[in-house]
């Protein structure tokens, strides 16, 4: 089946602990990015990867970095996380005419 | 700047009525168009997307969408809700060219009614 896994879902950790979110899209898409999902903000775009050893800013990048070793593989790093990074956060690839497939999603909640 | 508004922040209708969810679009040309739903604490699924031709597209769980140049509009449309319907509902769109990403209005909430 086709599909962007994340992981963990739901991530609850203090401030300053580095965390790093898992994504993964089993379509052989070159074009994968992050989101986070905020309360009246809508959909904000962190960064995005057009191809392995391809990364650029977004939105929203600031305290955030992301890596692309891999084409299936798009991880988000947090290296040093604080309340107002609590969100949900959003993998998704980019297949045929801009045709975005989203991952589940990961709620992190920052104290 | 391309833009995607979604006038109406929440929307509640009763079971059984039909639906329309508004969505206005702001591009330099026509773009790729595309509705998503997001269930309470899941992803986002697309439900249907406008490429070109028939302006009138179908999409999953018996939705539908009319594309309208001159109104610059994305309209999404359902005969008959149900209670499973119950979502949030985002519009977005996507240039034709190069690899930019998709620009998702703010949603529309749709609360269904016994």
């Amino acid at each position: 089946e086709a599909q962007v896994t994340q992981n963990p879902r739901y991530l609850i950790t203090v401030t300053g602990k580095k965390l790093t979110v898992t994504c993964s899209q089993n379509m052989n898409h070159e074009y994968m990015s992050w989101y986070r999902q905020d309360p009246g903000l809508g959909l904000r775009q962190i960064y995005y990867s057009m191809n392995v050893e391809v990364t650029d800013k977004g939105d929203v990048p600031e305290g955030y970095k992301v890596s692309r070793k891999e084409k299936r593989n798009f991880p988000l790093i947090l290296e040093s996380p604080s309340p107002n990074q609590t969100s949900l956060y959003f993998c998704a690839s980019r297949g045929d005419r801009a045709t975005q497939y989203f991952g589940p999603g990961t709620r992190l909640t920052v104290l | 700047a391309q833009s995607v508004t979604q006038p109406d922040i929440h929307i509640t209708v009763s079971e059984g009525a039909s639906l329309e969810l508004r969505c206005n679009y702001s591009y330099g040309a026509t773009p790729y168009l595309f509705w998503y739903v997001q269930s309470p604490g899941q992803g986002l699924q697309l439900l249907l997307k406008y490429f070109s031709g028939d302006t009138l597209v179908q999409g999953i769980k018996g939705f539908e969408a009319e594309f309208k140049r001159s109104q610059s509009s994305f309209n999404l449309r359902k005969p008959s809700v149900h209670w499973s319907d119950a979502a949030e509902y985002f519009c977005a769109v996507g240039a034709r060219s190069g690899y930019s990403t998709l620009t998702f209005g703010k949603g529309t909430m749709l609360l269904v009614s016994p």
